[in-house]
């Protein structure tokens, strides 16, 4: 079946630090694939998405590149901001299955000033 | 501006209650969809809706129940059948197959 695989957390890193958070999945098919963002006590929120392979996503100095021959999704930032603490989701979506999102369980991210 | 508005922000339940979270979008996206969450793991989808009068059951449906009788509204019922019904219950739109999913800002559901 479909699944997504993250590492897991939490990772704390220091202010202006590099981050990975990898993200691999398992799909029949060609998945649209996303990294969502949840701040403390709310909703998610969409933070970047590649439609297909070799597609990179971008957004708020975050990055993820769709590799489909490593069926990965990473995200990554140059540096991080105590501001980026928070858990960050990886899901893959098959539009033509109802929309539905598939997730992984979550990274937390601790960034110490 | 528009949204997805989900109520109450905290929601207390004895244990036998049924008791129905509220999802509301003002952003006229067709599908709707409700996840459960808990602590340490992904989402988990409940129920779907892609088109009014219409849903269907998702990963986890037992013990849930839903109705989409207006395209903006998709009210989820946590029955007494659901037997650890302690979760935070995230609701969200889509407007078409190629487009993200928008989320609400959740409600947490707790068994007094």
């Amino acid at each position: 079946g479909n699944s997504v695989t993250q590492m897991e957390g939490p990772v704390t890193l220091s202010e202006e630090a590099f981050l990975t958070i990898n993200c691999t999945y398992t799909a029949t098919g060609y998945p649209s694939l996303f990294w969502y963002v949840q701040y403390p006590g709310e909703g998610l929120q969409l933070l970047l998405k590649a439609t297909k392979a070799d597609d990179k996503g971008s957004n708020k100095g975050f990055e993820a590149t769709y590799r489909k021959e490593t069926t990965s999704f990473h995200l990554e930032k140059g540096s991080v901001q105590v501001s980026d603490s928070a858990v960050y989701f990886c899901a893959l979506l098959f539009y033509n299955q109802g929309g539905k999102l598939i997730f992984g369980q979550g990274t937390e991210l601790s960034v110490k000033p | 501006d528009g949204g997805i508005t989900q109520s109450p922000k905290y929601l207390f339940r004895k244990e036998g209650q049924n008791v129905t979270l509220s999802c509301e979008q003002n952003l006229n996206h067709d599908a709707m969809y409700w996840y459960r969450q808990d602590p340490g793991q992904g989402l988990r989808l409940i129920y779907y809706s892609q088109i009014v009068n219409d849903f269907q059951k998702g990963d986890i449906a037992e013990g849930y129940s839903v109705s989409r009788e207006k395209k903006e509204s998709f009210p989820l019922t946590v029955t007494s059948a659901q037997k650890n019904p302690t979760a935070f219950y995230l609701c969200a739109s889509l407007e078409r197959l190629n487009q993200p999913q928008h989320f609400g800002d959740g409600t947490r559901l707790s068994i007094l």
